[in-house]
C-alpha cells in the first residue's frame, strides 16, 4: 500500500525558510521510474508544481521558483525534503508531495498540508 | 501562470455528456502525454487519466481521455452527481523542463 504524508510548520512567517518533509511508503525512489514531485495550491486557485526528484538524483524545479527551491531526498528514511527560501504571504497554500511514474503522472498524492505565510 | 487553458467551468443534467478542453503548445501536450486529475473540495487530486487516455484501476469507464495535436480533452458519459469536482489536465513540458497542469474547470451536475 502506498502512501505519502506531508510535514512541517502550519505558519511561517515572511522572509523565513519553509521546510517540508515528505514521508512516504510502499514504495522506493531507487526503484528504476520512480520519481517525487511537490506541488501546491493556493486557496480557491490551480494546481502549481514545484519541483521533482527522481531515484538517481536528477531534480527539476519551476522555471518561476528555481532560485528558492531546493529538493532532497533520504532513501534510507524515505523521505523527500522541500526547501523554500525567502516565503512571503503570496505563498500561502496546501502543498502536496506525490509519487510520479512513467512519463510523468502522479498516482498517489499525500493528503496535503496547509502553509500560511504570515507575520 | 498556468500554461494549459480549460474553460473554468462546464455543466450538464444527469445522464449528459459532458467534454473539458486542455489547450497547450508544441512544448508541452504537443510532445508529452496528458494526465487528467480530479479533485473534491478539502481533499487531494486523484489521477483519473494517465498517458492520454489511460484509466488507473477504479476509475470508472465513463471517464475517457484523448489528444489531438496540441490540445487535449476529458469527457465524462453517463455524467453522475458525484462527478461533481474540479479537473486539471497536465503534461510535462521540454521548453520549461517542468511539469504544467492547466487552469482547472469546475464540472456541476444540474
Amino acid at each position: 500500500q502506498v502512501t505519502l504524508k506531508e510535514s512541517g510548520p502550519a505558519l511561517v512567517k515572511p522572509t523565513q525558510t519553509l521546510t517540508l518533509t515528505c514521508t512516504f511508503s510502499g514504495f522506493s525512489l531507487s526503484t528504476s521510474g520512480m520519481r517525487a514531485s511537490w506541488i501546491r495550491q493556493p486557496p480557491g486557485k490551480a494546481l502549481e508544481w514545484l519541483a521533482r526528484i527522481d531515484g538517481d538524483e536528477d531534480k527539476f524545479y519551476s522555471t518561476s521558483l528555481k532560485t528558492r527551491l531546493t529538493i532532497s531526498k533520504d532513501t534510507s528514511k524515505n523521505q523527500v525534503v522541500l526547501t523554500m527560501t525567502n516565503m512571503d504571504p503570496v505563498d500561502t497554500a496546501t502543498y502536496y508531495c506525490a509519487r510520479g511514474r512513467g512519463s510523468i503522472f502522479f498516482d498517489y498524492w499525500g493528503q496535503g498540508t496547509l502553509v500560511t505565510v504570515s507575520s | 501562470q498556468s500554461v494549459l487553458t480549460q474553460p473554468p467551468s462546464a455543466s450538464g443534467t444527469p445522464g449528459q455528456r459532458v467534454t473539458i478542453s486542455c489547450s497547450g503548445s508544441s512544448s508541452n501536450i504537443g510532445s508529452n502525454t496528458v494526465n487528467w486529475y480530479q479533485q473534491f473540495p478539502g481533499t487531494a487530486p486523484k489521477l483519473l487519466i494517465y498517458s492520454n487516455n489511460q484509466r488507473p484501476s477504479g476509475v470508472p469507464d465513463r471517464f475517457s481521455g484523448s489528444k489531438s495535436g496540441t490540445s487535449a480533452s476529458l469527457a465524462i458519459s453517463g455524467l453522475q452527481s458525484e462527478d461533481e469536482a474540479d479537473y486539471y489536465c497536465a503534461a510535462w513540458d521540454d521548453n520549461l523542463n517542468g511539469y504544467v497542469f492547466g487552469t482547472g474547470t469546475k464540472v456541476t451536475v444540474l
